[in-house]
């Protein structure tokens, strides 16, 4: 059973543009969602992560929406360089990172110059 | 900062012998780390998780007696895949928890591993 849903699985953005992920999840235990980046070879690096007590947080050009009725949460990376070509994770957990995260498949981005 | 690192980051190894990897957290200390598996292209998956000197918690389907887990300080969790066939090639990455501090799991640069 997968627990986080992402999509799409791979995204096309022109430089400058905006890029949208997507992820929903089914168990309402979860209470902590963060993003990761990982490039080829490399292990995953925290982007930013949001608690259900708020709906929106933005961190430089990178901002989480929550939406806890809906069980949805999207990352949004505004003004997208080809710099951010990577795979994006979404992930879940109870009680924080301190416990086991549940990731979802993964969005391979792709930012043309 | 907190650094993770991972040794090797390359191995190849012949089918039936043992490999083991090593995760250390550099700059702060971590009672728990965990252990991920990453296949090509697809997502993270847990294979356990790791307490400073307890037994790991295994995940269903992983073979506790297949990869062996030991995190013997708070600075150093160990995985060894024995008697390796080449069903076992992947990516492992291991990511570590601050024992205070930010809420933020840290991962290390992962480890490649083919059995020929």
């Amino acid at each position: 059973q997968q627990q986080v849903k992402q999509s799409p699985q791979s995204l096309i953005v022109q430089k400058g543009g905006i890029s949208i992920i997507n992820c929903a999840y089914e168990n309402t235990a979860f209470d902590y969602f963060p993003w990761y980046q990982q490039f080829p070879g490399k292990g995953p690096a925290l982007l930013i992560a949001i608690r259900p007590d708020v709906s929106e947080k933005k961190e430089g050009r990178f901002t989480i929406s929550f939406n806890k009725s809906a069980k949805q949460f999207s990352l949004h990376i505004m003004d997208s360089q080809p710099g951010d070509s990577a795979t994006y994770f979404c992930a879940a957990s109870i009680g924080g990172s301190n416990y086991k995260l549940t990731f979802g498949k993964g969005t391979l981005l792709t930012v043309n110059p | 900062g907190a650094v993770v690192s991972q040794h090797p980051s390359w191995v190849i190894c012949k089918s039936g012998t043992s490999v083991k990897i090593e995760c250390r957290s550099l700059d702060f200390q971590a009672t728990t780390m965990f252990w991920y598996r990453q296949f090509p292209k697809q997502s993270l998956m847990l294979m356990a998780t790791s307490n400073e000197g307890s037994k790991a918690t295994y995940e269903q389907g992983v073979e506790k007696d297949k990869f062996l887990i030991n995190h013997a300080s708070l600075t150093l969790s160990t995985l060894t895949v024995t008697s390796a066939h080449p069903e076992d090639s992947s990516f492992y990455i291991c990511s570590a928890n601050k024992v205070v501090g930010a809420e933020t799991q840290y991962f290390g640069p992962g480890t490649r591993l083919l059995v020929l």
